[in-house]
């Protein structure tokens, strides 16, 4: 298995709601990421898991919240966000340290209503 | 602190000819060196990376590129294009310190179009 499985594909919330954006490997990485991505611009990161601790937290608002709950399972949070909010969310894995390069989910594409 | 730059934000070229999409580095340290893809509305798949074994490096479908250190360069080619290769290519730096967490810099991308 050499993927990396992001759900849901689509997502559409409002401003008040609670959502949790969900990514799955089984691909035996040990730093799993988050990162957002506006149109037509590169990927940001934002989160980086390393042996599922928090290892990285690029000063990302606190109406996004991480967690790792196993070696194989990334969760985002969602809360409260904003219209600016809206972009790709990507996922991604990697062996860390061996400069392998990451492998990448297909993304979710939220919208903030 | 590392670096991506890549010229040409837009790159056009007819089917059948040379794609070539340039970047260059900037690492105080021997860098890792990636080129991803990614498609409308998915995510990014690896190309091809340089690692420090060999310079020319070659990728998945026909891309390849070669690492030049006095040039601080690591550019993207394929000696024919074709109508599937439109897509947005990004390079990307990643660094070799001890506590190397595989943090990659991503260039700005470069939007590669194949006219018929």
């Amino acid at each position: 298995d050499t993927e990396v499985t992001q759900t849901p594909k689509h997502l559409v919330m409002g401003m008040t709601n609670k959502k949790s954006l969900k990514c799955e490997q089984h691909m035996g990485h040990r730093a799993m990421y988050w990162y957002k991505q506006k149109a037509k611009k590169p990927p940001e990161l934002m989160f980086v898991y390393s042996y599922e601790k928090l290892s990285i937290n690029e000063s990302v608002p606190s109406r996004f919240s991480p967690e790792c709950p196993n070696s194989s399972l990334l969760n985002l949070h969602l809360h409260a966000l904003q219209p600016e909010d809206s972009a790709l969310y990507l996922c991604a894995s990697s062996q860390e340290g061996t400069g392998t390069g990451y492998t990448f989910g297909s993304g979710t594409r939220l919208t903030v209503v | 602190a590392q670096s991506v730059t890549q010229l040409g934000s837009h790159v056009s070229v007819s089917e059948g000819a040379l794609v070539l999409l340039r970047c260059n580095y900037s690492s105080s340290v021997p860098p890792y060196l990636f080129w991803y893809v990614q498609y409308p509305n998915q995510g990014l798949q690896l190309l091809l990376k340089y690692t420090s074994a060999a310079t020319l490096v070659k990728g998945i479908n026909g891309f390849e590129a070669e690492f030049k250190k006095s040039e601080t360069s690591f550019h993207l080619t394929k000696p024919s294009a074709h109508m599937s290769d439109a897509a947005e290519y990004f390079c990307a730096v990643s660094d070799r310190g001890s506590s190397n967490t595989g943090k990659l810099i991503f260039g700005q991308g470069t939007t590669l179009q194949v006219k018929p």
